[in-house]
Protein backbone atom coordinates (compact mmCIF):
# COMPACT_ATOMS: atom_id res chain seq x y z
CA UNK A 1 0.00 0.00 0.00
CA UNK A 2 0.64 3.53 0.01
CA UNK A 3 1.37 6.02 3.13
CA UNK A 4 2.13 9.19 3.03
CA UNK A 5 2.11 11.62 5.82
CA UNK A 6 1.63 15.38 6.51
CA UNK A 7 1.17 17.44 10.07
CA UNK A 8 -2.66 18.13 9.85
CA UNK A 9 -1.97 21.75 10.62
CA UNK A 10 0.74 24.67 11.48
CA UNK A 11 0.14 28.35 12.06
CA UNK A 12 3.27 30.81 10.91
CA UNK A 13 3.50 34.40 10.98
CA UNK A 14 3.21 36.96 8.15
CA UNK A 15 6.74 37.26 6.81
CA UNK A 16 8.23 34.29 8.09
CA UNK A 17 9.38 31.40 6.37
CA UNK A 18 7.61 27.90 7.28
CA UNK A 19 8.70 24.26 6.53
CA UNK A 20 6.17 21.83 5.86
CA UNK A 21 7.38 18.27 5.99
CA UNK A 22 6.07 14.95 3.97
CA UNK A 23 7.17 11.28 4.55
CA UNK A 24 5.90 8.64 2.45
CA UNK A 25 6.37 5.11 2.14
CA UNK A 26 5.37 3.74 -1.71
CA UNK A 27 5.40 0.60 -3.30
CA UNK A 28 7.05 2.34 -6.36
CA UNK A 29 8.16 6.11 -6.85
CA UNK A 30 7.87 8.10 -9.80
CA UNK A 31 8.05 11.54 -8.53
CA UNK A 32 6.59 13.79 -5.90
CA UNK A 33 4.27 16.64 -6.10
CA UNK A 34 3.24 19.79 -4.32
CA UNK A 35 -0.09 21.36 -4.42
CA UNK A 36 -2.26 24.26 -2.91
CA UNK A 37 -5.54 23.87 -2.06
CA UNK A 38 -7.52 26.60 -0.83
CA UNK A 39 -10.87 26.00 0.81
CA UNK A 40 -13.91 24.09 -1.56
CA UNK A 41 -11.28 24.82 -4.38
CA UNK A 42 -9.33 23.00 -6.79
CA UNK A 43 -5.77 22.01 -6.16
CA UNK A 44 -3.29 24.29 -8.21
CA UNK A 45 0.18 22.22 -8.69
CA UNK A 46 3.04 24.21 -7.01
CA UNK A 47 6.25 22.07 -7.69
CA UNK A 48 7.88 18.57 -8.63
CA UNK A 49 10.86 16.45 -7.82
CA UNK A 50 11.74 13.14 -9.05
CA UNK A 51 15.48 13.79 -8.36
CA UNK A 52 17.19 14.56 -4.54
CA UNK A 53 17.65 17.84 -3.56
CA UNK A 54 16.46 21.69 -4.04
CA UNK A 55 13.78 22.85 -6.44
CA UNK A 56 13.47 26.99 -6.01
CA UNK A 57 10.70 28.85 -7.43
CA UNK A 58 10.07 32.16 -6.18
CA UNK A 59 9.13 32.13 -2.34
CA UNK A 60 8.71 28.54 -2.65
CA UNK A 61 10.88 25.71 -2.98
CA UNK A 62 10.89 21.70 -2.73
CA UNK A 63 13.39 19.26 -1.32
CA UNK A 64 13.14 16.11 -1.80
CA UNK A 65 15.14 12.41 -0.42
CA UNK A 66 14.22 9.44 -1.91
CA UNK A 67 16.69 7.55 0.57
CA UNK A 68 14.64 8.98 3.08
CA UNK A 69 11.20 9.15 1.73
CA UNK A 70 11.42 12.98 2.61
CA UNK A 71 9.82 15.84 1.18
CA UNK A 72 9.50 19.84 2.32
CA UNK A 73 7.55 22.56 0.74
CA UNK A 74 9.33 25.73 2.08
CA UNK A 75 7.63 29.07 1.68
CA UNK A 76 8.81 32.09 2.37
CA UNK A 77 8.02 35.60 3.50
CA UNK A 78 4.16 34.19 3.81
CA UNK A 79 1.73 36.22 2.69
CA UNK A 80 -2.00 35.75 4.08
CA UNK A 81 -3.28 34.51 1.17
CA UNK A 82 -0.50 31.82 1.43
CA UNK A 83 -2.96 30.55 4.23
CA UNK A 84 -4.66 27.31 2.68
CA UNK A 85 -3.91 23.73 2.59
CA UNK A 86 -0.92 22.07 0.72
CA UNK A 87 -1.30 18.51 -0.15
CA UNK A 88 1.76 16.37 -0.64
CA UNK A 89 1.49 13.58 -3.27
CA UNK A 90 3.13 10.90 -4.61
CA UNK A 91 3.44 9.21 -8.34
CA UNK A 92 4.07 5.84 -7.54
CA UNK A 93 2.05 3.57 -10.14
CA UNK A 94 4.34 2.03 -12.76
CA UNK A 95 2.67 2.51 -16.35
CA UNK A 96 -0.06 5.15 -15.03
CA UNK A 97 0.70 8.61 -13.29
CA UNK A 98 -2.31 8.95 -10.64
CA UNK A 99 -1.17 10.56 -7.87
CA UNK A 100 -1.25 9.28 -3.86
CA UNK A 101 -2.16 11.80 -1.91
CA UNK A 102 -1.52 12.61 1.50
CA UNK A 103 -4.20 14.08 3.91
CA UNK A 104 -2.67 17.92 3.72
CA UNK A 105 -1.55 20.46 6.41
CA UNK A 106 -3.81 23.32 6.58
CA UNK A 107 -1.28 26.39 7.14
CA UNK A 108 -2.65 29.54 8.75
CA UNK A 109 -0.96 32.52 8.34
CA UNK A 110 -1.48 34.94 10.91
CA UNK A 111 -0.39 39.10 11.11
CA UNK B 1 -8.51 28.72 -14.11
CA UNK B 2 -7.50 25.31 -15.27
CA UNK B 3 -8.80 24.96 -18.31
CA UNK B 4 -10.76 21.96 -16.65
CA UNK B 5 -14.45 22.18 -16.62
CA UNK B 6 -16.85 19.93 -14.24
CA UNK B 7 -20.33 20.24 -14.18
CA UNK B 8 -22.73 20.23 -11.94
CA UNK B 9 -20.63 22.37 -9.64
CA UNK B 10 -23.52 21.28 -7.05
CA UNK B 11 -25.54 18.23 -6.38
CA UNK B 12 -27.87 17.15 -3.67
CA UNK B 13 -29.75 13.99 -3.84
CA UNK B 14 -30.90 10.99 -2.06
CA UNK B 15 -29.59 7.63 -0.83
CA UNK B 16 -30.10 5.05 -3.21
CA UNK B 17 -30.04 7.08 -6.18
CA UNK B 18 -27.57 7.68 -9.22
CA UNK B 19 -25.86 10.54 -10.09
CA UNK B 20 -23.52 11.25 -12.93
CA UNK B 21 -20.43 13.86 -12.93
CA UNK B 22 -18.89 15.21 -16.35
CA UNK B 23 -15.52 16.66 -16.90
CA UNK B 24 -13.78 18.31 -19.86
CA UNK B 25 -10.62 17.78 -19.90
CA UNK B 26 -8.15 20.80 -20.69
CA UNK B 27 -7.83 21.03 -24.63
CA UNK B 28 -5.24 18.49 -25.91
CA UNK B 29 -5.15 16.92 -22.69
CA UNK B 30 -6.00 12.86 -23.65
CA UNK B 31 -5.64 12.11 -19.72
CA UNK B 32 -8.57 12.24 -17.78
CA UNK B 33 -8.24 11.33 -13.45
CA UNK B 34 -11.01 11.26 -11.03
CA UNK B 35 -10.60 12.10 -7.19
CA UNK B 36 -12.60 11.98 -4.68
CA UNK B 37 -12.14 14.34 -1.28
CA UNK B 38 -14.18 13.49 1.83
CA UNK B 39 -14.06 15.74 4.73
CA UNK B 40 -11.75 13.92 6.84
CA UNK B 41 -9.49 12.00 4.01
CA UNK B 42 -6.79 13.28 1.62
CA UNK B 43 -7.95 13.29 -2.13
CA UNK B 44 -8.59 9.64 -3.10
CA UNK B 45 -7.84 8.27 -6.57
CA UNK B 46 -10.41 6.71 -8.32
CA UNK B 47 -9.78 5.97 -12.12
CA UNK B 48 -7.87 7.52 -14.63
CA UNK B 49 -8.64 6.97 -18.33
CA UNK B 50 -6.68 7.68 -21.34
CA UNK B 51 -7.84 8.67 -24.79
CA UNK B 52 -10.65 6.28 -24.25
CA UNK B 53 -9.55 3.48 -22.65
CA UNK B 54 -9.16 2.82 -18.58
CA UNK B 55 -5.21 2.70 -17.55
CA UNK B 56 -5.77 2.80 -13.57
CA UNK B 57 -7.77 2.36 -11.16
CA UNK B 58 -7.78 3.15 -7.21
CA UNK B 59 -9.86 2.37 -4.30
CA UNK B 60 -13.22 2.89 -6.76
CA UNK B 61 -16.13 1.20 -5.32
CA UNK B 62 -18.18 -1.26 -7.50
CA UNK B 63 -20.80 0.91 -7.34
CA UNK B 64 -19.20 3.88 -8.98
CA UNK B 65 -17.93 3.26 -12.61
CA UNK B 66 -16.70 5.62 -15.25
CA UNK B 67 -16.02 6.49 -19.23
CA UNK B 68 -14.40 8.28 -21.29
CA UNK B 69 -15.77 9.31 -24.74
CA UNK B 70 -14.66 9.60 -28.06
CA UNK B 71 -14.36 13.99 -27.62
CA UNK B 72 -12.48 13.22 -24.21
CA UNK B 73 -14.80 14.24 -22.22
CA UNK B 74 -15.56 12.21 -18.98
CA UNK B 75 -18.23 11.24 -17.07
CA UNK B 76 -17.80 9.16 -13.33
CA UNK B 77 -21.21 7.46 -12.30
CA UNK B 78 -22.31 6.72 -8.78
CA UNK B 79 -25.28 4.49 -7.91
CA UNK B 80 -26.72 3.24 -5.34
CA UNK B 81 -25.77 6.44 -3.30
CA UNK B 82 -25.06 6.23 0.54
CA UNK B 83 -24.52 9.13 2.56
CA UNK B 84 -20.68 7.87 3.02
CA UNK B 85 -20.58 9.37 -0.83
CA UNK B 86 -21.07 13.16 0.13
CA UNK B 87 -17.84 14.12 -0.75
CA UNK B 88 -15.78 17.17 -3.23
CA UNK B 89 -15.31 14.94 -6.49
CA UNK B 90 -12.39 16.34 -9.02
CA UNK B 91 -11.52 15.71 -12.00
CA UNK B 92 -8.09 16.20 -13.64
CA UNK B 93 -6.18 16.29 -16.54
CA UNK B 94 -2.95 15.73 -18.65
CA UNK B 95 -1.70 15.73 -22.25
CA UNK B 96 0.02 12.43 -22.11
CA UNK B 97 -0.72 8.47 -19.52
CA UNK B 98 2.05 7.39 -17.94
CA UNK B 99 5.17 10.73 -17.76
CA UNK B 100 4.90 12.08 -14.05
CA UNK B 101 6.53 14.84 -15.25
CA UNK B 102 3.38 15.93 -16.69
CA UNK B 103 1.71 17.91 -13.59
CA UNK B 104 -2.11 17.08 -13.63
CA UNK B 105 -4.32 20.12 -14.00
CA UNK B 106 -7.76 19.94 -11.50
CA UNK B 107 -11.02 21.11 -12.22
CA UNK B 108 -13.09 23.23 -9.82
CA UNK B 109 -14.92 19.84 -8.16
CA UNK B 110 -18.68 18.72 -8.03
CA UNK B 111 -19.76 18.90 -4.59
CA UNK B 112 -21.80 16.08 -4.03
CA UNK B 113 -24.38 15.88 -0.75
CA UNK B 114 -26.09 12.45 -0.38
CA UNK B 115 -28.98 12.99 2.23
Amino acid sequence: GQNIDQPTEMTATEGAIVQINCTYQTSGFNGLFWYQQHAGEAPTFLSYNVLDGLEEKGRFSSFLSRSKGYSYLLLKELQMKDSASYLCAVSAQTGANNLFFGTGTRLTVIP
Amino acid sequence: DSGVTQTPKHLITATGQRVTLRCSPRSGDLSVYWYQQSLDQGLQFLIQYYNGEERAKGNILERFSAQQFPDLHSELNLSSLELGDSALYFCASSPVETDSRETQYFGPGTRLLVL
